[in-house]
């Protein structure tokens, strides 16, 4: 079974400053796909970025990039240069090819707060 | 805007009635999955059809069922309504079923289900 965690508890960053949100996977596939969303209180869930577990090298997407370190099963999303409409809910979540279930499992999110 | 369209936005109902959510995925995509979000569970998968065929199911009650009919749009039918059924229910889309790399999943803006 595959399980996405998210420990921290809300985050708060300064406006133009980056911030760091955690991921932690667990899958004993070795073929998988790791994604970040973003759900602002309009509840609507925005693609952010995705790491394919066989990717040499760290996703990025403007100012989102992931930290993608495999070994340690981490997927961190680092926002550079946050702006107040990145306020929200971020959620990781993972997506393994087994047969035919490739769902997504989420993580439970972390609420970011970015300060004027 | 992500191209997946779910309709209605919003929805009052009472207990015991039943109501289908309609979810038009992007143009191209063949899958199809539905989520519930809720605060106490947060984002869970119900379903997931692939071209027309059920291809993994999650933690869907019996009282909801799903199809995707030929144009490869999907309806979620929810019966029997209880205050628990309350919820966030996100449609969302991708291009195949089997092949991850890249093949992000798209979702639709939600429909607000409250069940009075």
């Amino acid at each position: 079974a595959q399980k996405i965690t998210q420990t921290q508890p809300g985050m708060f960053v300064q406006e133009k400053e980056a911030v760091t949100l955690d991921c932690t996977y667990d899958t004993s596939d070795p073929s998988y796909g790791l994604f970040w969303y973003k759900q602002p209180s309009s509840g609507e869930m925005i693609f952010l970025i995705y790491q394919g577990s066989y990717d040499q090298q760290n996703a990025t997407e403007g100012r989102y990039s992931l930290n993608f370190q495999k070994a340690r099963k981490s997927a961190n999303l680092v926002i550079s240069a946050s702006q107040l409409g990145d306020s929200a809910m971020y959620f990781c979540a993972m997506r393994v090819i087994a047969g035919a279930n490739s769902k997504l499992t989420f993580g439970k999110g972390i609420t970011l707060s970015v300060r004027p | 805007d992500s191209g997946v369209t779910q309709t209605p936005k919003h929805l009052i109902t009472a207990t015991g009635q039943r109501v289908t959510l309609r979810c038009s995925p992007r143009s191209g995509d063949l899958s199809v999955y539905w989520y519930q979000q809720s605060l106490d569970q947060g984002l869970q998968f119900l379903i997931q059809y692939y071209n027309g065929e059920e291809r993994a199911k999650g933690n869907i009650l019996e009282r909801f069922s799903a199809q995707q009919f030929p144009d490869l749009h999907s309806e979620l039918n929810l019966s029997s309504l209880e205050l628990g059924d309350s919820a966030l229910y996100f449609c969302a889309s991708s291009v195949a079923s089997d092949s991850f790399s890249g093949n992000t999943i798209y979702f639709g803006e939600g429909s607000w289900l409250t069940v009075v």
